[in-house]
C-alpha cells in the first residue's frame, strides 16, 4: 500500500461545482496532515493543515478521519482559478524532521 | 511576503558532471529541507538539515548528494556526479521560526537539472 494515496483525476467541474478530493495514508502514527496546490511546473503552496476536528478556510473545508487513515478536501462553489493539482501531505511519526509524504497528487481542472 | 530563492531555476549538465544548487531560505526559518520531483512524478524528500547538520535523509539521498550551509544565508545541494536519472525538479524549502512551526514549510520555485 502506498504510504499516500490520491486519485489522481482529472476533475473536470464547470465553474460554481462543489468537488471533494479524498485521501489515504498508510502509517496510523502519522502526526499531521496538509494540502498543498501545485499549479504546473510550479512549487508546491500550502493550501491548508488538516485539524481532527475538521476545518474550513473560506470555500475550502478539510476532514481527517484516524480511523479510516483517511483525508478529505472539499471545494465549494469553484473557481477558474482553483485549477491546480492537489497534494495530499501527511508528517510520518518520525518526529519532527520535516519530511513531508507527498501524494502522486489531485489535477482539478475548473471550466467556465 | 518572505520568501525562498533559488538559483539556478534551470541547469542543463553532462553526464557525470558535479552540479552545485543554490538556496536562501527564508531569513528567520530554523529548518531547511531538498525536496525533488521527476516530471510527472510526486514530491519526494530528500534531506532535512537543522543545527548545522542533517536530521535526516532518504535512501535517494546516497553518497552523491551532498548539503552545506557556508554562510548565514545560502543551503546548497551539491551532486557530485551526475546521472540520468537526476534529471528532475529540485524545491528548497525552509519552516519554523519555532520547533512547533517546523513542519509548515515554504517551497522556493524550484531548480529544473536536465542531464544529457
Amino acid at each position: 500500500r502506498k504510504e499516500v494515496e490520491q486519485d489522481p483525476g482529472p476533475f473536470n467541474v464547470p465553474e460554481g461545482a462543489t468537488v471533494a478530493f479524498n485521501c489515504t495514508y498508510s502509517n496510523s502514527a502519522s502526526q499531521s496532515f496538509f494540502w498543498y496546490r501545485q499549479d504546473c511546473r510550479k512549487e508546491p503552496k500550502l493550501l491548508m493543515s488538516v485539524y481532527s476536528s475538521g476545518n474550513e478556510d473560506g470555500r475550502f473545508t478539510a476532514q481527517l478521519n484516524r480511523a479510516s487513515q483517511y483525508i478529505s478536501l472539499l471545494i465549494r462553489d469553484s473557481k477558474l482559478s482553483d485549477s491546480a493539482t492537489y497534494l495530499c501531505v501527511v508528517l510520518p511519526p518520525s518526529g519532527n524532521t520535516g519530511k513531508l509524504i507527498f501524494g502522486q497528487g489531485t489535477t482539478l481542472q475548473v471550466k467556465p | 511576503e518572505p520568501e525562498v530563492t533559488q538559483t539556478p531555476s534551470h541547469q542543463v549538465t553532462q553526464m557525470g558532471q558535479e552540479v552545485i544548487l543554490r538556496c536562501v531560505p527564508i531569513s528567520n526559518h530554523l529548518y531547511f529541507y531538498w525536496y525533488r520531483q521527476i516530471l510527472g512524478q510526486k514530491v519526494e524528500f530528500l534531506v532535512s538539515f537543522y543545527n548545522n547538520e542533517i536530521s535526516e535523509k532518504s535512501e535517494i539521498f546516497d553518497d552523491q548528494f551532498s548539503v552545506e550551509r557556508p554562510d548565514g544565508s545560502n543551503f546548497t545541494l551539491k551532486i557530485r556526479s551526475t546521472k540520468l536519472e537526476d534529471s528532475a525538479m529540485y524545491f528548497c524549502a525552509s519552516s519554523g521560526q519555532t520547533f512547533s512551526g517546523a513542519n509548515v514549510l515554504t517551497f522556493g520555485a524550484g531548480s529544473r537539472l536536465t542531464v544529457l
